[in-house]
């Protein structure tokens, strides 16, 4: 089955400064790349998601960018507010045929006033 | 309405104890799924129904019975759960074929005792 690697597991970063969370994946089936959001006591929340005929999906200050070859995905957040501050979860599915979503293991974020 | 719902939000109960959780959509999704998450770790799939029936069981112990009596709402039922059950709840909806777009409930959050 797919496994989702994510790294860092805790990031910090000053108000104003980008935070980059960088995720891996085994199963060169995945074709959707998802990420999710948990602010703290709240539900995960599809903030971005980007396919594999993509490299990259802009959503303002938020980005996505998708290495196929090397299974690897990234998201990018500038500007970084503190509202940004939450638990992001990368996850990887296929389409049609296997309602599955397998994450990652969460990055925690920080954003430092 | 883009909302799922779940009730309860707490719940205590004890190990002899037979109690169901909830969860409600009204967006036609016809994919629904529960999720167990323990503090500080992703989400981790339970179970899938997709048109009502089940297609997915992660191997969870029988303790743990799902029940999706019409396309709107899916329920858990609990009984004789361990101490190490403990953990929040998460209902999920989505399009069949989409998986990687979830629409999450609030979560139940469950102790027992």
């Amino acid at each position: 089955g797919e496994n989702v690697e994510q790294h860092p597991s805790t990031l910090s970063v000053q108000e104003g400064d980008s935070a980059v969370i960088k995720c891996t994946y085994s199963d060169s089936a995945s074709n959707y790349f998802p990420w999710y959001k948990q602010e703290l006591g709240k539900r995960p929340q599809l903030i971005i998601d980007i396919r594999s005929n993509v490299g990259e999906k802009k959503d303002q200050r938020i980005a996505v960018t998708l290495n196929k070859t090397a299974k690897h995905f990234s998201l990018h957040i500038t500007e970084t507010q503190p509202e940004d501050s939450a638990v992001y979860f990368c996850a990887a599915s296929t389409s049609f045929g296997n309602e599955k979503l397998t994450f990652g293991t969460g990055t925690r974020l920080t954003i430092i006033p | 309405d883009t909302e799922v719902t779940q009730t309860p939000k707490h719940l205590v109960m004890g190990m002899t104890n037979k109690k169901s959780l909830k969860c409600e959509q009204h967006m036609g999704h016809r994919a629904m799924y529960w999720y167990k998450q323990k503090a500080k770790k992703p989400p981790e799939l339970m179970f899938v129904y997709s048109y009502e029936k089940l297609s997915i069981n992660e191997s969870v112990p029988s303790r743990f019975s799902p029940e999706c009596p019409n396309s709107s709402l899916l329920n858990l039922h609990l009984h004789a759960l361990q101490p190490e059950d403990s953990a929040l709840y998460l209902c999920a909806s989505s399009q069949l074929g989409t998986p990687y777009e979830q629409y999450f409930g609030p979560g139940t959050r469950l102790t027992v005792t």
